[in-house]
């Protein structure tokens, strides 16, 4: 596979399961992201991973639980969450530093709590 | 704290024509890079178009170009000779070269009218 891959696409779950979202980038990038994109609302970074380390929490709760074993990977763990967290969840990857600035998106995973 | 305005939600073209997005930023940064970002209907978001803030020529990549006003902190998006492929949300994006974050507009919804 090429670019940034994210599973599931689609996710319904209760506000009492226990879900993760995955990432994985095969572009040798080392900087990854978590972005929440809601309906009529502006996109929202959520995390922020450079070399594997978190350098970014934009403030967000903690029933969002974001992992990066490897530069090449990005969890986002998800328990308790409320109908409001129903939104697509989109991955990106970049490279760091002062060698290139854009980032390259993942398709999303569409999510539903019920 | 740096901040991206698209101040139209919404625009129509007619199929052939020519239309432009508009972009505000605020930073008190001197050296940053400039993005436009399409996200078409169920699809991947992927980069249009790179401006770097010490580059006085503005960028251009086909039928998709930039008029990049600095002192003005203005960062319009033309694209020419519109097709109906190019209906998609645009996004307007600031990154600053001294960390990984990037911070995206609200949005601008084109639709191509045939």
């Amino acid at each position: 596979e090429t670019g940034v891959t994210q599973t599931p696409r689609h996710l319904v779950m209760g506000m009492t399961n226990k879900k993760s979202l995955k990432c994985e980038q095969h572009l040798g990038h080392n900087a990854m992201y978590w972005y929440k994109q809601s309906a009529k609302k502006p996109l929202e970074l959520m995390f922020v991973y450079n070399f594997k380390e978190q350098t970014e929490n934009n403030s967000v709760p903690s029933r969002f639980s974001p992992e990066c074993p490897n530069s090449s990977h990005l969890f986002l763990h998800l328990h308790t969450l409320q109908p409001e967290d129903s939104a697509l969840y989109l991955c990106a990857s970049s490279l760091s530093g002062l060698i290139s600035y854009e980032q390259y998106f993942g398709p999303g995973t569409r999510l539903t709590v019920t | 704290a740096q901040t991206v305005t698209q101040s139209q939600p919404e625009m129509s073209v007619q199929e052939a024509e020519t239309v432009t997005l508009s972009c505000t930023y605020d930073t008190s940064e001197s050296d940053y890079y400039l993005f436009w970002y399409k996200q078409p209907p169920s699809r991947q978001m992927i980069l249009v178009i790179r401006q770097e803030a010490y580059k006085q020529q503005n960028a251009t990549e086909n039928r998709f170009s930039v008029n990049f006003q600095k002192a003005a902190k203005s960062f319009s998006l033309k694209i020419s000779d519109s097709q109906l492929g190019d209906a998609a949300m645009y996004f307007c994006a600031y990154r600053s070269p001294s960390y990984d974050k990037v911070i995206f507009g609200p949005g601008t919804s084109l639709s191509v009218i045939p």
